[in-house]
């Protein structure tokens, strides 16, 4: 059984930099193939594709926020983490982790996902 | 790069079909097999109920199916239940400058 735990600070100050933690369980992310990703949706408004990271390391990320994050993984651990530096409020959303499907070749959606945490950006 | 376009609303009756659009670009929807489509809840994570256009995982109902024509993906949601009340989001691989996902805003389905 997969699931996914997202875990981090519920509020954080513009400029400060936001870590958000996924844990998982159920998969490996050092089997080919797997992936974790981050998605965000703003309260009331649309999902969007934040970053994947894939079982051999490679990382994708929106080109709109390339700039401000980081996804890493920890193998040992089962944890996939995501940095986004300069939190502005308009960055408050819930973030949610993800696992990649894992299929014939390539896949680009998530069939599993954790429940979300919402995180305020707020002085 | 913009999200794909999804009308803000749909609604129907119970027993009735209904059909969701995501209208994207040749560089996304139009370009690529791997438009999928998520089922939200208020307050729940999405779930996955279509994936590369039109394939169900397994224990999605068969009332649920995916289409698509040139650069629009359809959702099409057949005998309608009350259960299926929720908002609807079509994402799609993209190559457009990078290679990442986008969403489209989201549709609301009612059933009245």
């Amino acid at each position: 059984q997969i699931t996914l735990k997202e875990s981090g600070p519920t509020l954080v100050k513009p400029t400060q930099t936001l870590t958000l933690t996924c844990t998982f369980s159920g998969f490996s992310i050092s089997i080919s193939g797997v992936g974790v990703g981050w998605i965000r949706q703003p309260p009331g408004k649309a999902l969007e594709w934040l970053a994947l990271i894939y079982w051999d390391d490679d990382k994708r990320y929106s080109p709109s926020l390339k700039s401000r994050l980081t996804i890493t993984k920890d193998t040992s651990k089962n944890q996939v983490v995501l940095r986004m530096t300069n939190m502005d409020p308009v960055d408050t959303a819930t973030y949610y982790c993800a696992h990649r499907r894992v299929g014939i070749g390539s896949s680009w959606d998530f069939d599993y996902w954790g429940q979300g945490t919402l995180v305020t950006v707020s002085s | 790069q913009s999200a794909l376009t999804q009308p803000a609303s749909v609604s129907g009756s119970p027993g009735q079909s209904i059909t969701i659009s995501c209208t994207g670009t040749s560089s996304d929807v139009g370009g690529y097999n791997y438009v999928s489509w998520y089922q939200q809840y208020p307050g729940k994570a999405p779930k996955l109920m279509i994936y590369e256009v039109s394939n169900r995982p397994s224990g999605v109902s068969n009332r649920f199916s995916g289409s698509k024509s040139g650069n629009t993906a359809s959702l099409t949601i057949s005998g309608l239940q009350a259960e299926d009340e929720a908002d609807y989001y079509c994402s799609s691989y993209t190559s457009s400058g990078s290679l990442y996902v986008l969403f489209g805003g989201g549709t609301k389905l009612t059933v009245l």
